[in-house]
């Protein structure tokens, strides 16, 4: 089966850093991606990594290792509107296809 | 381009009531999803239907039943409500089943008293 680890809270301050973590376990690695959903909304795509290394899109990055199992979020330059829950993804298969399985979400809490 | 689509945005159910979730997407996209969100549980997924006419079992199935109607639509059907299927449901879509980007609908907040 698929499972994915994230911390379920990260708190910081406007300006600063902060890296969530997701380790993975899947059968048949696709890639890992991203996503970002604010308070009553719906999911909205950040970022994915299907090779290890650094995707940057703006003040937001991603890393992936693969024979780690592990991949991080990087925001920078944090500012109150990121507060929001960002939940990593993996793709899953079984003999029908593939769909996206999603790890519990991070709730970041960025504070002035 | 209205991009993904949900109706309705809200419903209170009885008991053993049934009803059905809609879905559309107007971006020409081969799959299409049904996730259930519940709090501290992150997305979870109940239903997906690779391409037109195909559909498969996500995580969490039972209670629920799909119908993939043609390649812009894609219903839920809840057919005898129970207070566990309380939640919030989202539908999404992606360009293939093999891709990476995932589009979601607004969502459709179920209560089951």
């Amino acid at each position: 089966g698929q499972s994915l680890e994230q911390p379920s809270e990260v708190t910081a301050v406007e300006g600063a850093i902060v890296q969530i973590n997701c380790t993975y376990q899947t059968s048949g690695f696709y890639g890992l991606s991203w996503y970002q959903q604010h308070d009553g909304g719906a999911p909205t795509f950040l970022s994915y990594n299907a090779l290890d290394g650094l995707e940057e899109t703006g003040r937001f990055s991603s890393f992936l290792s693969r024979s780690d199992s592990y991949g991080y979020l990087l925001l920078q330059e944090l500012q109150m509107k990121d507060s929001a829950s960002y939940f990593c993804a993996v793709r899953a298969s079984n003999q029908a296809g593939t769909a996206l399985i999603f790890g519990k979400g991070t709730t970041l809490s960025v504070s002035s | 381009n209205a991009g993904v689509t949900q109706t309705p945005k809200f419903q209170v159910l009885k008991t053993g009531q049934s009803m059905t979730l809609q879905c559309a997407q107007d971006m020409n996209h081969n799959s299409m999803y049904w996730y259930r969100q519940d709090p501290g549980m992150g997305l979870r997924l109940i239903y997906y239907s690779a391409s037109e006419g195909t559909t498969d079992k996500g995580e969490v199935p039972n209670g629920y039943n799909v119908s993939r109607l043609n390649k812009r639509e894609f219903s839920l059907r809840l057919e005898s409500a129970a207070p566990s299927q309380t939640s919030v449901y989202f539908c999404a879509s992606m360009l293939e089943v093999t891709g990476n980007t995932q589009y979601f609908g607004p969502g459709t907040r179920l209560t089951v008293l």
